[in-house]
């Protein structure tokens, strides 16, 4: 099973900075198609998740450009150029390469 | 716009069984791949299941293989989630989701199991 691990797990940062998160595949997530099934999601308290990322940078409809996602293989990163109010929740990276795994989580708040 | 309405959750025994629905409408059901994904209250999201546009093809997690099954009604634009012998550990909200570069892209308000005697 690929395991998906994410730092920081809880992130403090000022308003209008910028902000990095950390994912780790236990394995390449380079599926045989060639493409790389690797996402980011949002998630506010007592909402569902929000798919802001796909295949490592792609920007799922509606989804702000300050959002961005790089990285290749087993190493990936979601960046924010300037955190606002409204990104604060919890980040998930997930991989769907090998049937389906999400990230602990990362938690964003403002300092 | 993408609806997603998830339905049947509830409190059941250990060892009993449930179904879930999630009732899609706004696009073309019949053309995408569906996922669920589970949530523990305050713990993380669990990828747990995923079918492909027609139906032919599932795939589960390893903790729900062999109890859980996944299937669709594409004449009723409708998503199943059939859940046996279920566990006190799958209590959670379970959400639908319509599968967008191969992951869960729209998703529903999710329905809440309890499993507990």
């Amino acid at each position: 099973d690929i395991v998906m691990t994410q730092a920081p797990l809880s992130s403090p940062v000022t308003l209008g900075q910028p902000a990095s998160i950390s994912c780790r595949s236990s394995q390449s997530l380079v599926h045989s198609d060639g493409n790389t099934y690797l996402s980011w999601l949002h998630q506010r308290p007592g909402q569902p998740p929000r798919l802001l990322i796909y295949k490592i940078s792609s920007r799922f409809s509606g989804v702000p450009d300050r959002f961005s996602g790089t990285g290749a293989g087993t190493d990936f990163t979601l960046k924010i150029s300037r955190v606002e109010a409204e990104d604060v929740g919890v980040y998930y990276c997930m991989q769907a390469t090998q049937l389906g795994t999400f990230g602990q989580g990362t938690k964003l708040e403002i300092k | 716009e993408f609806q997603l309405v998830e339905s049947g959750g509830g409190l059941v025994q250990p060892g009993g069984s449930l179904r879930l629905s999630c009732a899609a409408s706004g696009f073309t059901f019949s053309s995408y791949w569906m996922h669920w994904v589970r949530q523990a209250p305050g713990k993380g999201l669990v990828w747990v299941s995923r079918i492909n546009s027609d139906g032919s093809i599932t795939t589960y997690a390893d903790p729900v293989k062999g109890r859980f099954t996944i299937s669709r009604d594409n004449a009723k634009n409708t998503l199943y989630l059939q859940m046996n012998s279920l566990r006190v550990e799958d209590t959670a909200v379970y959400y639908c989701a319509v599968s967008q570069g191969g992951t869960p892209g729209n998703w529903g308000q999710g329905a809440l199991v309890t499993v507990s005697s």
